[in-house]
């Protein structure tokens, strides 16, 4: 069974400076999706960016990026230029690739999530 | 193109009873999963559900079950409802066919058991 860490309870950034949130993960899978979710307030989860195990080039979302460590088994969120509407839960989430047809993409094994503070 | 969307919001219950919890996939999306929220337990996989058809379930007790209609649509049901069922619920929504998919959440539905 895959299992996602995610060190940091809590952090906190000031508007306009960089954080990182960290994510770890297990798996014994050589092809599979890490995600960094996004919980505000409103409890809407919202998609903040996407990575393929299969490729070695880091994601970029406008001030969202990550840190890939296939071999560490590594997966960081950094955001740039951090914003007031920033403030929220992260949570790192881990999904197989699966294999033939049938099988199942619906599931996501999530980390227990990082509260960001984002300090005016 | 709509959102996902859940219904109700808000819900309270006792013990003991049973609960719906219904979920409107966006446009075009023939998978629907639904997932648990509690602040001890994190967010844990309850079901997904594709074409109808039950793809795949987490470790939960009998006492949830769900299904999915031919319009995509899907419930989600508790029976006995216990103390500890107090959760967020969410559902989300994904084309379903390739890993690629991007999944997409619906707001949420509070249940609180007393």
């Amino acid at each position: 069974a895959q299992t996602v860490t995610q060190s940091q309870p809590e952090m906190s950034v000031q508007e306009a400076e960089t954080v990182t949130l960290s994510c770890t993960y297990d798996t014994s899978e050589s092809d599979y999706y890490l995600f960094w979710y996004k919980q505000p307030p409103s409890r809407q989860m919202i998609l903040v960016i996407r990575q393929e195990a299969y490729k070695q080039q880091n994601a970029t979302e406008n001030r969202f990026s990550v840190n890939f460590q296939k071999a560490a088994k590594s997966f960081s969120l950094k955001i740039s230029d951090s914003q007031l509407g920033d403030a929220a839960m992260y949570f790192c989430a881990y999904r197989s690739a699966g294999g033939a047809g049938g099988t199942s993409y619906g599931k996501l094994t999530f980390g227990q999530g990082t509260i960001l503070t984002v300090h005016p | 193109k709509a959102g996902v969307t859940q219904t109700p919001r808000y819900l309270i219950k006792t013990r003991g009873q049973q609960v719906t919890l219904s979920c409107s996939p966006i446009s075009g999306h023939r998978s629907v999963s639904w997932y648990q929220q509690t602040p001890g337990q994190g967010l844990q996989f309850l079901f997904e559900y594709f074409s109808e058809t039950q793809r795949n379930k987490g470790n939960f007790p009998g006492r949830f079950s769900g299904r999915q209609f031919s319009n995509s649509r899907s419930e989600m049901n508790v029976s006995t409802l216990e103390l500890g069922d107090s959760a967020l619920y969410l559902c989300a929504s994904s084309l379903g066919v390739l890993s690629t998919d991007t999944q997409y959440f619906g707001p949420g539905t509070r249940l609180t058991v007393l």
